[in-house]
Order: C-alpha cells, then sequence, then structure tokens
C-alpha cells in the first residue's frame, strides 16, 4: 500500500519569502508523485508531476520538487512568494507502470501569503 | 468550455434520499474517478472506472454506487442519503498519460 504525509496542515510566508511545503511518501517501489493546488472554490490543478525521469521537477508558476529517494520525500518548493500562491496544496502518489492507477492524496497544506 | 462538467455544482438533500451527481468529460479520456474532499483529510478515492466495462471500488465506497453510461459519463448515487455524506465531490478523469484532470466540484449538503 501506499500513503502520503503532508507535514503542516497551515503554513504562513511572507511575500517574497521562499515557500517550502513538505511532502513524504511511503512505497515498496519508487511511485509516480504529484502537487495538485486548489484556489478557493475551484477543483485541483497539476503544478508538477515526477514520472521516474530527472529527479528535479519544474511545474508552473515558478514551483518546483525535487525527488529525494534516499529520504522518501518530495518537497515542494519557490523562491519567492507571491500573493496569489496562497491556495491549498496537495501532495499525491500512485504506482508506476501498472497501466491502472489511482492517486492516492495527502491531507492537503493551506498556504497563506502574508503581504 | 470546460474539459470535465459536474452537475449539479451544489445541492441540499435530507436524509434518506437518494441523488445523483453527475459527471461529463470531452478530453476523450478512458479513466474517471470520484473522490470526495472533506476538510483536514484531502481528497479520497470512492470509485474509478478505466474503461466504460471497468468500474472499482475505492477506499470509501460503502454508501455509494456509480454508473459509467459513456466514455465521456461517469454518475455517481447516494442510494439513501446521510449527515456524514456532507462534502465536496469531484470527478476527474485521466489518458494514457498519468495527470488527473478534475472538474469544479459539487458541494454536497445532506441537512
Amino acid at each position: 500500500a501506499q500513503s502520503v504525509t503532508q507535514l503542516g496542515s497551515h503554513v504562513s510566508v511572507s511575500e517574497g519569502a521562499l515557500v517550502l511545503l513538505r511532502c513524504n511518501y511511503s512505497s515498496s517501489v519508487p511511485p509516480y508523485l504529484f502537487w495538485y493546488v486548489q484556489y478557493p472554490n475551484q477543483g485541483l490543478q497539476l503544478l508538477l508531476k515526477y514520472t521516474s525521469a530527472a529527479t528535479l521537477v519544474k511545474g508552473i508558476n515558478g514551483f518546483e520538487a525535487e525527488f529525494k529517494k534516499s529520504e522518501t520525500s518530495f518537497h515542494l518548493t519557490k523562491p519567492s512568494a507571491h500573493m496569489s500562491d496562497a491556495a491549498e496544496y496537495f501532495c499525491a502518489v500512485s504506482p508506476p507502470h501498472t497501466g491502472r492507477r489511482a492517486l492516492t492524496f495527502g491531507s492537503g497544506t493551506r498556504l497563506q501569503v502574508q503581504p | 468550455d470546460a474539459d470535465v462538467t459536474q452537475t449539479p455544482r451544489n445541492r441540499i438533500t435530507k436524509t434518506g434520499k437518494r441523488i445523483m451527481l453527475e459527471c461529463s468529460q470531452t478530453k476523450g479520456h478512458d479513466r474517471m474517478y470520484w473522490y470526495r474532499q472533506d476538510p483536514g483529510l484531502g481528497l479520497r478515492l470512492i470509485y474509478y472506472s478505466f474503461d466504460v466495462k471497468d468500474i472499482n471500488k475505492g477506499e470509501i465506497s460503502d454508501g455509494y454506487s456509480v454508473s459509467r453510461q459513456a466514455q465521456a459519463k461517469f454518475s455517481l448515487s447516494l442510494e439513501s442519503a446521510i449527515p456524514n455524506q456532507t462534502a465536496l465531490y469531484f470527478c476527474a478523469t485521466s489518458g494514457s498519460e498519468e495527470t488527473q484532470y478534475f472538474g469544479p466540484g459539487t458541494r454536497l449538503l445532506v441537512l
């Protein structure tokens, strides 16, 4: 079975500060990993994904994440927060190469950006 | 037009009523999913379908049923709604690549 743990249900940063949202996974084999963002009253939108290619993955809106197998982590970062980054962020995992995939989501981290 | 649509967007119902949430997609994807979102719990998978004849239970399927009427349509039913089914429900689709595309959600309140 696979699972995802997001450390910190709420994170608050100042505008211009570094954003770091933590995600650790549990899986018997290196999985596929995703970060999704949910803006208020909207559905989820893909930020970026890791599918066993480059370990440093760049996504939309200046976000990136690094897959670290030794740490079973896939933390999301952005060098400089913007007010528009305020949203809820979800890390998700799926088993690789099976052809039949369903995502397992973490519990989410709500990012607040202070002016 | 949105690629994944959900109807209704908001619904209030009473305990014991049967309701259906509908999802349609224009992406041509074979795979469709239903999730529910509760505060602090993230999204949990209710049912998923990899093609019209393939339907699978997710981690929280009790109290729900689904119907895949066509490649583009996947409906979720609550046969007898109960208050703890109050939640935000999302439909999603995916193709041969792994990315799932989500609808805007249906907010359900069971009184």
